[in-house]
Order: structure tokens, then C-alpha cells, then sequence
């Protein structure tokens, strides 16, 4: 089983839409970052969080460490929001090594 | 403008051929790693560096080489490329104890 779990795998939305992606881990981290990866390949960091909520823009990042659980919500989507959305998690067994999810696609149609 | 630069973008070679990928990072980070992508899998960790001289085992680092001579270079040697090297790979650097990252654009590798 994988140490970081992502839903769903695939996402499709009208223009418009209040998007939600979950990512559920099973060890203990010291924190979490979002990734966003545009169909050319490059990937950016959106988040990087330890605790409550940040935002920036439309993009909304929760975590909730007793829960191991943590969303990006993505408000009033736009067809230049479709990429593929990688939640990752730094365990405190290795503070710099990243654990990956295998991702979310999302595609927003207009 | 802090960046990670990955060279080159797209690669075809063939079975054998000896090849190196550059990565390099003007943020002065001791950090340093590669990453491989493949469908279904999401990145695994090939090799990573903490400082310079120091370089240790990802979790898939067989086939690959590396070396951190310099804090800002990370180079990736294939010394004899194989097709299940054929992947997207990532170059990644941060600050030590969890300070974020910052990715290159990425090298398309295929090996024929």
C-alpha cells in the first residue's frame, strides 16, 4: 500500500466548478506539499503546509495532521486549472525526502 | 530567477550509448535530487545529494549514477541506457530540513 493516497485518480469539471482533490497519508510528517503539473511536463510547487489552511488565489490548501488528511480545493475552476495535481509528504523518519502520490488528473472543460 | 535548469529536454538514444543529463541550481541549496516518472507509478527517487562530495541511494537507483562536485551541479550518468530507462526525469533542489522545492522543467528521456 502506498504510504500516500490521492482521489480521486481522474477528475473532470465544467467551467466554474468548486473542485476538491484528497490525499491521505499513513506516516507521521513534518509537512506537505501540493505540486501542479501542466501537460508540458514541468512541475511547480503550489503549497508547502504543516498545519490549518493557506490560500492563494482560487487555490485552497487544508491539512489536518491527526487525521492524516489534507484537500486542495480549487474555486471557480478554469480550463487553464487542467494539470495533473501531486499531493507529497515529508516524513519526519527523513525530513528531506519527499513521498509522493501518484496524482490527480483534473480537466475542465468549458 | 531562482531555477532549477535541466539540459536537455528531450533525449532519444539508443541501447548502450553512454549519456549524462545536467542539472544545475542557482539557489545555493544543499539539497539536491533526481526523479523518475513513470505512468501509474507517480516520481520515484533515483539519487540524491545532501552537500557537496555526498551523494547516496534513492529508490531506484540501479542503472544510474551520479555526482556532486560542485554545490550547484547535480549531473545524471546512464552509463549503458536500457529501454525501462525510457521515463520523464526530474531534477529537484531545496534547503536542507524540509524548505520547500523548486523542479526543473523535466527531461523526456527515450532509450531505442
Amino acid at each position: 500500500k502506498n504510504e500516500v493516497e490521492q482521489s480521486p485518480q481522474n477528475l473532470t469539471a465544467q467551467e466554474g466548478e468548486f473542485i476538491t482533490i484528497n490525499c491521505s497519508y499513513s506516516v507521521g510528517i513534518s509537512a506537505l506539499h501540493w505540486l501542479q503539473q501542466h501537460p508540458g511536463g514541468g512541475i511547480v510547487s503550489l503549497f508547502m503546509l504543516s498545519s490549518g489552511k493557506k490560500k492563494h488565489g482560487r487555490l485552497i490548501a487544508t491539512i489536518n495532521i491527526q487525521e492524516k488528511h489534507s484537500s486542495l480545493h480549487i474555486t471557480a475552476s478554469h480550463p487553464r486549472d487542467s494539470a495533473v495535481y501531486i499531493c507529497a509528504v515529508y516524513p519526519n523518519r527523513d525530513t528531506d525526502k519527499l513521498i509522493f502520490g501518484t496524482g490527480t488528473r483534473l480537466q475542465v472543460f468549458p | 530567477e531562482a531555477q532549477v535548469t535541466q539540459n536537455p529536454r528531450y533525449l532519444i538514444t539508443v541501447t548502450g550509448k553512454k549519456l549524462t543529463v545536467t542539472c544545475s541550481q542557482n539557489m545555493n541549496h544543499e539539497y539536491m535530487s533526481w526523479y523518475r516518472q513513470d505512468p501509474g507509478l507517480g516520481l520515484r527517487q533515483i539519487y540524491y545529494s545532501m552537500n557537496v562530495e555526498v551523494t547516496d541511494k534513492g529508490d531506484v537507483p540501479e542503472g544510474y549514477k551520479v555526482s556532486r562536485k560542485e554545490k550547484r551541479n547535480f549531473p545524471l550518468i546512464l552509463e549503458s541506457p536500457s529501454p525501462n530507462q525510457t521515463s520523464l526525469y526530474f531534477c529537484a533542489s531545496s534547503p536542507l530540513m524540509g524548505g520547500g522545492y523548486t523542479f526543473g522543467s523535466g527531461t523526456r528521456l527515450t532509450v531505442v
